[in-house]
């Protein structure tokens, strides 16, 4: 199955930084969805973007949905030690017929210098 | 509150062994999802169940078997077919079936054989 394209792997930044990552896909997606995932725990979501153009904002968090609705980015500002974790995208496929499920990529591991 | 509970934490298995994983939720969402989790391989599908006593295989369906007979439980079985399970196993659940309203995840179980 697909999996999505998730850059950088992994990030050491310092406190107060501003981090960004970002996810492309092979295929159109109709929604794009960001989720950090603290160590031993699962994934909770936090962005979810469902047309293309769009930015949000959660916090210090902005994700937008790509104009060819093939790539989402996420950026975090003024990083704090509680950013650490690892951050995954996921994306629904606007062409998967009935089976809903989730592509992910696979994770950029965050960690922040105080 | 409303989630998913995922039981247990830590499991250990000796080689050769079968070995169940439980999910459940009382979130009355109708689709449930288990993943497996490898470092740096991000999530990858075992098995989902859109609707109660039906279920379909995943990307990495080999070596697992699952049952669907009620809403809120979503078992997975790790058979002796499975020639690397030590991983950590997440299950998850979307509301209305629709997957781009995002999964919510269970907390994991980690899985290592001894």
């Amino acid at each position: 199955g697909q999996q999505l394209n998730q850059s950088p792997q992994s990030m050491f930044i310092q406190e107060g930084e501003d981090v960004s990552m970002n996810c492309t896909s092979s295929s159109i997606f109709n929604t794009w969805l960001w989720y950090k995932q603290d160590p031993g725990e699962g994934p909770v979501l936090l962005i979810a973007l469902y047309k293309a153009g769009e930015l949000t904002s959660n916090g210090r968090l902005t994700a937008q949905f790509g104009i060819t609705r093939k790539d989402s980015f996420l950026n975090i500002s003024a990083s704090i030690p509680s950013d650490v974790g690892i951050y995954f995208c996921a994306g629904r496929e606007a062409a998967q017929g009935g089976s809903e499920k989730l592509v992910f990529g696979k994770g950029m591991k965050l960690t922040v210098n105080p | 509150d409303g989630g998913i509970t995922q039981s247990p934490k830590y499991l250990f298995r000796k080689e050769g062994q079968n070995v169940t994983l439980s999910c459940e939720q009382n979130l009355n969402h109708d689709a449930m999802y288990w993943y497996r989790q490898d470092p740096g391989q991000g999530l990858r599908l075992i098995y989902y169940s859109q609707i109660v006593n039906d279920f379909q295989k995943g990307d990495i369906a080999e070596g697992y078997s699952v049952s669907r007979e009620k809403k809120e439980s979503f078992p997975l079985t790790v058979t002796s077919a499975q020639k690397n399970p030590t991983a950590f196993y997440l299950c998850a659940s979307i509301p209305g079936g629709k997957a781009n309203y995002g999964y919510t995840f269970g907390s994991g179980t980690r899985l290592t054989v001894v």
